[in-house]
């Protein structure tokens, strides 16, 4: 198994510029989410998914959009991106349909300049 | 809402000496608890978990921590650090009547030869 996949290891946006970052698991999990991190502040949940056609705001939702069309993807847009936006982005997955051990995949390192 | 702190933002610490970590939460309710590491240049692993039962857990590389209901507390212990141990430790909690996983801001452990 490969895990969580997230591509692209690195992109820098200029500002308003859109993009997706993608997520995907192989593990058949139910639950995924996105989390970013940035210095001093942890991961803060910004959305998050309990099954293929469900999804919900995490802590910080404003600026991304997610959508979960099958269990295996779950792809975070950002529609115009914004400096604060710069941060290190992960995503997660757990094998029951809600929050358990999750399994982090290796991040998304944005700069939006 | 739920919230979480992690008191100690940056411990140093001698090789062999001992380890504790502070984590608070903020909820009245039942809750699961988890205490993650990232190491330089990783992704998040999961250390230990607490969901019911006993309240002091075993995880990996000697790590523990004890649930006290009592305080909303679950403090991250190993009686003698290695310089492999340095790393980001996160707390992270979840309130059974959610599907939100929250994290602390972390705590950078460096450990000396």
């Amino acid at each position: 198994n490969a895990g969580v996949t997230q591509t692209p290891k690195f992109q820098v946006l200029k500002t308003g510029q859109s993009m997706t970052l993608q997520c995907a698991q192989d593990m058949n999990h139910e639950y995924m989410s996105w989390y970013r991190q940035d210095p001093g502040m942890g991961l803060r949940l910004i959305h998050y998914s309990v099954g293929a056609g469900i999804t919900d705001q995490g802590e910080v939702p404003n600026g991304y959009n997610v959508s979960r069309s099958t269990t295996e993807d779950f792809p975070l847009r950002l529609l115009s991106a914004a400096p604060s936006q710069t941060s290190v982005y992960f995503c997660a997955s757990s094998p029951l349909r809600t929050v358990s051990e999750q399994y982090f995949g290796p991040g998304t390192r944005l700069t939006v300049t | 809402a739920q919230s979480v702190s992690q008191h100690n933002h940056h411990v140093i610490l001698s090789e062999a000496a001992s380890l504790e970590l502070g984590c608070n939460y903020s909820y009245g309710g039942t809750v699961n608890l988890f205490w993650y590491v990232q190491y330089p240049g990783q992704h998040l692993q999961l250390l230990l978990k607490y969901f019911s039962g006993d309240p002091l857990v075993k995880g990996i590389k000697g790590f523990e921590a004890e649930f006290i209901k009592s305080k909303f507390s679950f403090n991250l212990r190993k009686p003698s650090v290695q310089w492999s141990d340095t790393a980001e430790y996160f707390c992270a909690v979840n309130a059974r009547n959610t599907d939100k996983l929250i994290f602390g801001t972390g705590t950078r452990l460096q450990v000396f030869p």
